[in-house]
């Protein structure tokens, strides 16, 4: 079974400063992950995927997530957050076969300016 | 391109009517759509996969007699509540895949329905 983990709800930050989001993964194949971001009242827009190219994914906005297999983990980063990051985040695995997602719990990032 | 669009985007109704939500893919065919639930402040729960011409699957625990779910065309899924209650107020997402545009392990999100049973 496959299964995905966000450490922690909530991620404040202040503006400029670097946006680390975790995200861990349990799968016993391959896994498709996916980053996305929800702002209030609106579907998911895609960040990022990886999908068993480039261990380092780039995204847009100015986010990249780096696919680390011996440490099951998926985390996002920007370098620099900007107050129009502030949105709720979820991290998501995909299955092969079935090509459903598993979603993580969410992170709320908040930026302080 | 890859864009899909949900009808309505919120939606009233009295508890014990029944809501239908539609879910398009504009630009691709969609073999499969997935049909997910959100409550406030928490993550996508997957309620049911979609597939063109046949019966939904539904995931343990979602009562398919309640969420009534047709995939009739590769570009139209609806999920319809029946005999709405208050408890199945929550925002209903639905997502499509596009096999033949090379990215068949992507889905692609909606806008969301927002839901609201008094």
């Amino acid at each position: 079974a496959q299964s995905v983990t966000q450490l922690g709800s909530h991620v404040s930050v202040s503006e400029g400063a670097l946006v680390l989001l975790r995200c861990n993964y349990s799968s016993s194949v391959p896994p498709y992950l996916f980053w996305y971001v929800q702002y209030p009242n609106q579907g998911l827009q895609l960040l990022l995927k990886y999908t068993s190219a480039a261990t380092l994914v780039k995204g847009i906005n100015g986010f990249e997530a780096e696919f680390k297999k011996s440490e099951t983990s998926f985390h996002l980063t920007k370098p620099s957050a900007h107050m129009s990051d502030a949105a709720e985040y979820f991290c998501a695995v995909g299955t092969s076969g079935t090509y459903k997602y598993i979603f993580g719990t969410g992170t709320r990032l908040k930026v302080l300016a | 391109g890859a864009v899909v669009s949900q009808h309505p985007s919120r939606v009233i109704c009295k508890s014990g009517t029944s809501v239908k939500i539609e879910c398009r893919s504009l630009d691709f065919q969609a073999t499969t759509m997935f049909w997910y639930r959100q409550f406030p402040k928490q993550s996508l729960m997957l309620m049911a996969t979609s597939n063109e011409g046949s019966k939904a699957t539904y995931e343990q625990g979602v009562e398919k007699d309640k969420f009534l779910i047709n995939h009739a065309s590769l570009t139209l899924s609806t999920l319809t509540v029946t005999s709405a209650h208050p408890e199945d107020s929550s925002f209903y997402i639905c997502s499509a895949r596009d096999v033949a545009g090379g990215r068949w392990n992507e889905q692609f999100f909606g806008p969301g329905t927002r839901l609201t049973v008094l």
